[in-house]
């Protein structure tokens, strides 16, 4: 089955740094979603990317989808204490037969000392 | 205001006792999801539900039920809770599938099995 490794587990940064998680797919993707989920709080959605080799930007935030739809990676340039929380990509397969298969990573836990 | 609720929020219960968790969406969405999520294992997906009536296994459907009587609500039903089910639970919605839609999360139901 489909699996989305997501690296690093953790990652501490001084306020000021940047920060960047990686999703990797053992299969290729129809898109990729990512998420973030605030201390205690539930996931929220961020972005959607569907296209080979996209790239979004959100204000500080930059998505970027590979040229082989198998990996995306999320940059935060410049962290603040609000980016705190843990962030999640989902890797949608298409399985066949008009069969698909979201699947989470098991998420970076994004840590800003001020 | 446009969301997802689930209740309870919190709830310790001891094993073999069934529950229900509720959820309700007020977005006329057709899709409706299940999620657990444990430390170090992300978001895993229990059931879903394209539309009234059709639900199907996510990647842990076992230990859970589900149904989906009317399109705004999506129960989860633990028949005989295990402890091994101890977990925070997500409820999820979106208009016609998470393949080409943000999923909207419901605020979480934190459940203890003792």
């Amino acid at each position: 089955g489909q699996q989305v490794m997501q690296i690093p587990q953790y990652q501490h940064v001084q306020e000021g740094e940047d920060f960047t998680t990686y999703c990797n797919s053992s299969t290729t993707l129809s898109n990729i979603q990512w998420y973030k989920q605030r201390p205690g709080g539930h996931p929220v959605f961020l972005i959607q990317l569907v296209k080979s080799g996209e790239v979004k930007k959100q204000k500080r935030l930059t998505f970027q989808f590979g040229e082989a739809k198998k990996n995306s990676s999320l940059h935060i340039t410049a962290t603040q204490t609000t980016d705190v929380g843990t962030y999640f990509c989902a890797g949608l397969e298409n399985s066949g037969a008009g069969s698909y298969q979201l699947t989470f990573g098991k998420g970076t836990k994004l840590s800003v000392i001020p | 205001e446009a969301q997802v609720t689930q209740n309870p929020r919190y709830l310790i219960t001891v094993t073999g006792k069934k529950l229900t968790v509720t959820c309700s969406q007020n977005m006329n969405h057709e899709y409706m999801s299940w999620y657990r999520q444990d430390p170090g294992l992300g978001l895993r997906q229990i059931y879903y539900s394209m539309n009234v009536e059709v639900t199907d296994k996510g990647d842990v459907p076992e230990g859970y039920k589900v149904s989906r009587k009317e399109k705004r609500n999506f129960p989860l039903i633990l028949e005989s809770p295990s402890p091994n089910q101890t977990s925070l639970y997500f409820c999820a919605s979106s208009p016609s599938g998470p393949w080409y839609n943000e999923q909207f999360f419901g605020p979480g139901t934190r459940l203890t099995v003792l």
